[in-house]
């Protein structure tokens, strides 16, 4: 089945040590997005990809930054993870932007930081 | 600003109707989602809007009104599986999703 697959479900880092996510699908869709999501919250969007164009929101920390090796893969990567990080990071894809387009999430990764 | 606004929580029994509300306000509007998530797990596509009008599928069904910047979803014959949040979303102009927080849904038998 085609799908969005992250690694690992879970992730146990400590303050300030470096951690990469990862994200790969097998949909072959131009977008690649990053949110975080905190308990009871809105997903927040970090990144998004179309195609090899990166764009970042405004408000993303610059402690976040993102690799999209190939169409398939895309990376998170936080330098210094601090106790206001831990979250869940979903990774999702669409076909395309535009609204007819919906976005497929990943199971998503859970990130404690201790 | 952008923002969405819905309920932080429900409640319904099992086998009845519920409607979840949501009013939005963005920067143009490409189309309003709603994406539902179970506890601990990530956001599935449910519904896509972009005209007037109501959507069926199956049980679910959502609905839009442009001019008034208002959406539901409507849950039919509900069940105990149902229980989750329902996330709103709606694209601006810049073919970016402004989320709502989601509202929890809670069913009883």
């Amino acid at each position: 089945d085609a799908m969005v697959i992250q690694n690992p479900r879970y992730q146990v880092t400590q303050f300030g040590k470096p951690v990469t996510l990862s994200c790969s699908q097998t949909l072959n869709h131009n977008v690649m997005y990053w949110y975080q999501q905190k308990s009871s919250q809105a997903p927040k969007l970090l990144f998004h990809y179309y195609d090899k164009d990166f764009n970042n929101e405004a408000d993303t920390p610059d402690n976040f930054q993102s690799r999209r090796p190939n169409t398939s893969f895309c990376f998170l990567d936080i330098r210094s993870p601090g106790l206001g990080d831990a979250a869940m990071y979903l990774c999702a894809t669409s076909r395309d932007r535009g609204g007819a387009y919906e976005q497929y999430f990943g199971p998503g990764t859970r990130l404690t930081v201790t | 600003g952008q923002n969405i606004d819905q309920p932080t929580e429900m409640t319904a029994t099992e086998g009845a109707i519920v409607q979840i509300n949501c009013t939005y306000q963005t920067s143009g509007f490409n189309g309003l989602f709603w994406y539902q998530q179970h506890a601990g797990e990530a956001p599935t596509f449910l519904s896509y809007n972009v005209l007037d009008g109501l959507e069926e599928k199956g049980r679910f069904s959502s609905f839009l009104s442009r001019s008034k910047g208002y959406s539901y979803l409507l849950l039919k014959e509900l069940q105990m599986k149902d229980s989750a949040s329902y996330l709103c979303a709606a694209m601006d102009s810049n073919y970016q999703l402004i989320w709502g927080a989601g509202t929890k849904l809670i069913i009883k038998p």
